[in-house]
């Protein structure tokens, strides 16, 4: 079975500072995770992902993600937030033997000029 | 513009109705992923085609039913629509090739209010 939880429904952050998204996970393998964004009116849009290798991953718009298995956490960072990065974010895992990931029920972001 | 088109963008229908949702995966991309989102249940998978075949199945309601066709367009049809399934309703496509290591590249969805 695989599951992922978003236990932040928002985040709030000013714009320049650094911000996280939180994600944690539970699978029966290796777990293959992912970030997407959706804006309003949008479908979602593929950030990131990590299969196997370094546990920092970079991804699209200046996004990285933090892989720790011992806290089976899968958290999105980035340094400097912008106004722009405004949306909502979800999570997704899959374990090896499944081809369909289990998204996160998502976090709003909202960045304060 | 992800590559994903999904007709029609907007949807309002009554209840015991049936519609149909149609999806036209990016170039290339063999597998069709229906994904429900609504504001309480979050984003669901209902079902995945590949290559004209149904690959899996989530929690997907006997009311609903999907095909992909020989020119790898899909199509969801929904019917006896009760005022739950108001929704945003998602086509996402991926290669589908066996190892899925890649993203989804997802459609903008089509709204269906139900009333």
């Amino acid at each position: 079975a695989q599951s992922v939880a978003q236990p932040e429904d928002q985040v709030n952050v000013a714009e320049g500072n650094p911000l996280t998204v939180k994600c944690t996970y539970s699978v029966s393998g290796n777990p293959y995770l992912f970030w997407y964004v959706q804006y309003p009116n949008r479908g979602l849009q593929f950030l990131l992902k990590y299969i196997t290798g370094d546990n920092l991953v970079k991804g699209s718009y200046g996004f990285e993600a933090e892989f720790n298995k011992s806290q089976t956490s899968f958290h999105l960072k980035k340094p400097s937030a912008l106004v722009s990065d405004s949306a909502l974010y979800f999570c997704a895992v899959r374990d090896g033997g499944s081809y369909i990931p289990t998204f996160g029920r998502g976090t709003s972001l909202i960045v304060h000029p | 513009d992800s590559g994903v088109t999904q007709t029609p963008k907007h949807l309002i229908t009554a209840t015991g109705q049936r519609v149909t949702l149609r999806c036209s995966p990016r170039s290339g991309d063999l597998s069709v992923y229906w994904y429900q989102q609504s504001l309480d249940q979050g984003l669901q998978f209902l079902i995945q085609y590949y290559n004209g075949e149904e690959r899996a199945k989530g929690n997907i309601l006997e009311r609903f039913s999907a095909q992909q066709f020989p020119d790898l367009h899909s199509e969801l049809n929904l019917s006896s629509l009760e005022l739950g399934d108001s929704a945003l309703y998602f086509c996402a496509s991926s290669p589908g090739r066996v190892r899925e290591d890649y993203g989804y590249t997802f459609g903008s969805g089509t709204r269906l209010t139900v009333v």
